[in-house]
């Protein structure tokens, strides 16, 4: 079955550290992933997928087929960076499985 | 830029009833998806409209229904309400049914069901 799986619910780190908010994935085939954010008060949103190999945010994910990961990393955190980050695997057309999130707490 | 909307924000019911919430999608967003998020879960999908016609469905019992109309709006209809059924439920659009394409979140509807 294909599901997406965030080991850790919560994520503390200091500011200016680096942070790596992991997922694994369960998919035969060639995965799209996806990486959601929901900052305080506001919308999930994406902020940024497997395809288009970006970094946004100063945040980059790599996909690694050998350990089926798609772990979200920054190499200094920012205070603003304190959010609920989902990971998100399409499982149909343009419908997607989340997997239950991480709640980052950034510590000044 | 997010237009998606949806109404309303909270919602007080009991067991037995029936509701509807509504979503707006962004103008020109032929597919809309809505999801169930339950406290201290991911989102998980219920269901999901293109161009009017349900095209994907998720582990939910036919209870839940919903209805895509020409304008951009949608709605999630749920019977015979559970208490289990509480949760906060988001709509998402995107333009078509491309995997890759951007989900466009709402602000999503709280219901408590007791």
């Amino acid at each position: 079955a294909q599901r997406v799986t965030q080991p850790e619910k919560l994520l503390s780190v200091f500011k200016g550290a680096p942070v790596e908010l992991k997922c694994n994935y369960s998919y035969s085939g060639s995965p799209e992933l996806f990486w959601y954010v929901q900052y305080s008060r506001q919308r999930l949103q994406l902020l940024l997928r497997h395809i288009s190999r970006e970094s946004i945010k100063g945040f980059t994910a790599d996909l690694n087929k050998g350990e089926t990961s798609f772990h979200l990393k920054k190499p200094f955190a920012q205070e603003e960076d304190s959010a609920m980050y989902y990971c998100a695997l399409p499982t149909g057309a343009n419908n997607l499985f989340f997997g239950t999130g991480t709640r980052l707490t950034v510590i000044p | 830029e997010t237009g998606v909307t949806q109404s309303p924000t909270h919602l007080i019911k009991t067991r037995g009833q029936q509701v509807t919430l509504r979503c707006s999608s962004q103008s020109g967003h032929n597919t809309v998806s809505w999801y169930q998020q339950a406290l201290g879960q991911g989102p998980q999908f219920i269901f999901q409209y293109y161009r009017e016609e349900e095209n994907g469905r998720g582990n939910f019992p036919p209870r839940f229904s919903g209805l895509q109309f020409p304008n951009y709006s949608s709605e999630l209809n749920v019977n015979a309400l559970e208490l289990d059924d509480s949760a906060l439920y988001l709509c998402a659009s995107s333009r078509d049914l491309v995997s890759t394409d951007t989900q466009y979140f709402g602000p999503g509807t709280r219901l408590t069901v007791l």
